[in-house]
């Protein structure tokens, strides 16, 4: 079974642009879970889709934002980019939603110049 | 707020050493916890998950272990090898919810 995959693998990206990351989760998982991680902050929570719904956000500006089609797949998008933006993006699906196994794809590696 | 990790930076063993890598949490009411790998250039890679209803899990070469009374989960890696190398994270989440909160990561470096 393939794994998590996450499109495009690296991005470049100026000061004000806007940036859409995409995510397949593991075939048959309906939970995607978004994670921002930099070497200050480490791993981070941004949000949770769950059946084209977010069921959770973490404490992230309105910047951030997320969306989940119905066939699972989903996309983060970062609007007005700052050099702060700059991060690995991670996507894990899982299953279900109550507290169960997620796993990560590989990540998208933004930097905004 | 809810933390996650007091981990020591970085852990050195001999290669065939055991190695037990430690995590603190902060909020008594979370209630499932997940270590992962994470190697360089690569996403976190699942090890091992236990639900606070449990004290001990194991896997395939990896115990983990909880002790709820003060907070502490603990990764142990039988028979360390060279691939065991990576940084490794303890994540908690509460309310059975997905939302994870992760450590600071420990570096795991096994010399050989």
């Amino acid at each position: 079974k393939a794994g998590v995959t996450q499109t495009p693998r690296y991005l470049i990206k100026t000061r004000g642009q806007q940036v859409t990351l995409s995510c397949s989760p593991i075939s048959g998982h309906r939970s995607v879970s978004w994670y921002q991680q930099t070497p200050g902050q480490g791993l981070q929570f941004l949000f949770e889709y769950f059946s084209e719904t977010q069921r959770n956000k973490g404490n992230f500006p309105g910047r951030f934002s997320g969306r989940q089609f119905s066939n699972s797949r989903s996309e983060m998008n970062v609007s007005t980019l700052e050099l702060g933006d700059s991060a690995l993006y991670l996507c894990a699906s899982s299953l279900w939603v109550r507290s169960d196994t997620q796993y990560f794809g590989p990540g998208t590696r933004l930097t905004v110049l | 707020g809810e933390s996650v990790g007091l981990h020591l930076p970085t852990l050195s063993v001999q290669e065939g050493d055991n190695s037990i890598i430690n995590c603190a949490y902060s909020n008594s009411a979370s209630d499932y916890f997940i270590w992962y790998k994470q190697e360089s250039g690569k996403g976190p890679q699942f090890i091992i998950d236990i639900r606070s209803n449990m004290d001990k899990r194991q896997g395939q070469r990896v115990t983990v272990l909880l002790n709820k009374t003060v907070k502490h989960l603990s990764l142990q890696i039988a028979a360390t090898q060279p691939g065991d190398s990576a940084v490794y994270f303890c994540a908690g989440s509460t309310g059975g919810g997905n939302k994870l909160t992760f450590g600071t990561g420990t570096q795991l470096k096994v010399e050989l």
